[in-house]
């Protein structure tokens, strides 16, 4: 099966910079790769995903990179603010069956300090 | 737009007691239906999912069972939890459409199982 594996676990930052957060996964038949933010107590939110005919997509301050050769994928935050501290989880999906498995690698607790 | 509901929102349960977790969405028709768990901290764990109407299929062998008699309604249940089963539950849906991958996640129940 599928296998996602999220790199840092922890990750902090200081607010203005950039953070990265990196990904790797092992089926080559997984097409849709989306990335949620989960703040404390939340529900995971849909905040970026990309297609793998697509190398790159960006919505302001994040984007997300896709290298279906390396099997690597990136989400990039921009001008951090306190509000992007979360978790924020990366995962791999494809369609199994009529529906689409995701599998989700396993977080990065973003803090971003003031 | 399309809305998706549960509840309760917390629950406390003594072991062995039975647990009934009610996941409903608005605005869409025959959508896939997902039920994930969340330990403390840790990733998402898909539980099951559906693609109809009485249609079940389970990831992970364990004593929950699930349930869709409606086609925007999805049941998780159990005869008698066990202490590991705390967690915090998500439903999640995603559209019928081809081609439309993204999954959205309901509010979630925080269970403890005392």
């Amino acid at each position: 099966g599928e296998n996602v594996e999220q790199h840092p676990s922890t990750l902090s930052v200081q607010e203005g910079d950039s953070a990265v957060i990196k990904c790797t996964y092992s089926d080559s038949a997984s097409n849709y790769f989306p990335w949620y933010k989960q703040e404390l107590g939340k529900r995971p939110q849909l905040i970026i995903d990309i297609r793998s005919n697509v190398g790159e997509k960006k919505d302001q301050r994040i984007a997300v990179t896709l290298n279906k050769t390396a099997k690597h994928f990136s989400l990039h935050i921009t001008e951090t603010q306190p509000e992007d501290s979360a978790v924020y989880f990366c995962a791999a999906s494809k369609n199994s069956g009529g529906y689409q498995k995701v599998t989700f690698g396993t977080g990065t607790k973003l803090q971003v300090i003031p | 737009s399309q809305t998706i509901h549960q509840w309760p929102a917390t629950l406390v349960q003594p072991v062995g007691s039975p647990l009934s977790l009610e996941c409903t969405v608005e605005g869409t028709s025959n959508p896939n239906l997902y039920w994930y768990r969340q330990a403390a901290g840790r990733g998402l764990q898909l539980l099951f999912y559906s693609v109809g109407i009485g249609q079940i299929s389970s990831e992970v062998p364990q004593n929950l069972s699930a349930s869709r008699p409606q086609d925007r309604q999805f049941i998780l249940s159990s005869k008698k939890l066990l202490l590991s089963d705390s967690g915090f539950y998500l439903c999640a849906w995603s559209g019928p459409v081809l081609g439309r991958y993204e999954q959205y996640f309901g509010p979630g129940t925080r269970l403890t199982v005392t």
